[in-house]
């Protein structure tokens, strides 16, 4: 157990819904990273918060949003879902900004059909 | 967006052999980092790297940081079956306030017994 907590584990939805993963961090880590894992295009970076705030933006599309709660877990929310969007999502979080690396939850798999 | 190039993207060995793999990049950064991922699961780091030049071991496992710090190498000694998986390399510029990580695509390992 690494200690960051996503729910669901996997998720299997239609086109055009929404859906929500939730990240609980690690106990006392005040960052929270979102990546996509498919598996063309390996672990691509979504977004990263900091203590609430947003800090860095990567390949996240406009339908896909997040935030991070003042109990500092985090959720992704995935709209007008398209069969692309069949991933491994994951979480990760660090105490500051990743200097040390970071710990990774154990995935949220989405499946869109 | 970014991507480091990772080689070989796969490799079939017998056990008790050693293992190499590398990563590069057209861009410099000042940490390089190395996961391994099993089925299922998330990303568990391995080893970090933080300085130029920098070697560094965990067990059986040595990294290597490049001097141009626009590469890094990871050997495996003596491979077991457990040892089978997905190695990623990672490059991060921390400071400031982001520190998300950039991804090779992998290196999958498939060690027979």
């Amino acid at each position: 157990d690494s200690g960051v907590t996503q729910t669901p584990k996997h998720l299997i939805t239609a086109t055009g819904q929404r859906v929500t993963l939730r990240c609980s961090p690690r106990s006392g880590d005040l960052s929270v990273y979102w990546y996509q894992q498919s598996l063309d295009q390996g672990l691509q970076f979504l977004i990263q918060y900091y203590n609430g705030e947003e800090r860095a933006k990567g390949n996240i599309l406009e339908r896909f949003s997040a935030q991070q709660f003042p109990d500092l877990h985090s959720e992704l929310n995935l709209s007008s879902l398209e069969l692309g969007d069949s991933a491994l999502y994951f979480c990760a979080s660090s105490v500051g900004s990743g200097s040390f690396g970071y710990t990774f939850g154990s995935g949220t798999r989405l499946t869109v059909v | 967006g970014q991507q480091l190039n990772q080689s070989p993207q796969s490799m079939f060995i017998q056990e008790g052999e050693d293992v190499s793999m590398n990563c590069t990049s057209s861009s410099i950064f000042n940490t390089w980092l190395w996961y391994k991922q099993d089925p299922g699961e998330g990303p568990v780091l391995l080893i970090a790297l933080y300085k130029a030049g920098e070697l560094t071991s965990n067990g059986r496992l040595t990294a290597q940081f490049g001097i141009t710090r626009k590469d890094s190498f990871l050997n495996i000694s003596a491979s077991i079956p457990s040892d089978v998986g997905i190695y990623f390399c990672a490059g991060m510029n921390y400071g400031g306030s982001q520190g998300n990580l950039i991804f090779g695509k992998g290196t999958k390992l498939s060690v027979k017994p």
